[in-house]
């Protein structure tokens, strides 16, 4: 079965510095992967997609994130953390045909410090 | 355009009563799912509609949980009895187009079960 693994539950950084957040998955065949990113008390809002366009995908807010089929990875970044960033942060992959499907991985919190 | 309508955005009820939850998904969606996620976990797909026909509810707890979309547009999800594992948000999302276009999330609805 398809699987996410986000290294990390909590990660904090200093503002202005290096957001890195990890997401893995487990698919024989390249899926749709997808970053969401969800503030206290609101739903998930879309930062940015994969679907096998430019392995390199750019999102809102200065994020983007690299697919990388050799790893099985499509790791979050932003150059330089703002204070707004701070949220919960969440990988997910779909399955072509099944429906659009997500699975998700158990989420990352993003803290940044002033 | 207005996004996903989720109510009541919290819940409070004792185990065993039932409780609904509403959901308005954007104009012109025709897939919608309920999600549930509990504490400090990634969402998890209760179950999809293409229009007004439930496609997958393989992981709906059918014993207490039911759903219905009438007329393709608005769905409830419903509780009964509650049971106080059932404490979670429940996510209302809804999408348009193939598995490549990214679900739009409600703001959920906080249940409580005490």
């Amino acid at each position: 079965a398809q699987s996410v693994t986000q290294l990390g539950s909590h990660v904090s950084v200093s503002e202005g510095a290096l957001v890195l957040l990890r997401c893995n998955y487990s698919s024989s065949v390249p899926p749709y992967l997808f970053w969401y990113v969800q503030y206290p008390n609101q739903g998930l809002q879309l930062l940015l997609k994969y679907t096998s366009a430019a392995t390199l995908v750019k999102g809102i807010n200065g994020f983007e994130a690299e697919f990388k089929k050799s790893e099985t990875s499509f790791h979050l970044t932003k150059p330089s953390a703002h204070m707004s960033d701070a949220a919960e942060y969440f990988c997910a992959v779909s399955e072509r045909n099944q429906g659009g499907k997500l699975i998700f991985g158990q989420g990352t919190e993003l803290s940044v410090k002033p | 355009e207005a996004g996903v309508v989720q109510s009541p955005r919290y819940k409070i009820i004792e185990k065993k009563q039932p409780v609904a939850f509403w959901c308005n998904p954007i104009s012109g969606h025709n897939t919608l799912y309920w999600y549930r996620q509990n504490l400090g976990q990634g969402p998890e797909l209760l179950i999809r509609y293409e229009n007004e026909e439930a496609v997958d509810d393989s992981q709906l707890p059918k014993d207490r949980f039911s759903a219905e979309r009438l007329k393709g547009v608005d769905s409830t999800l419903k509780i009964q009895p509650a049971e106080l594992g059932d404490s979670a948000v429940y996510l209302c999302a809804s999408r348009q187009g193939g598995s490549a276009y990214e679900q739009y999330f409600g703001p959920g609805t906080r249940l409580t079960v005490t």
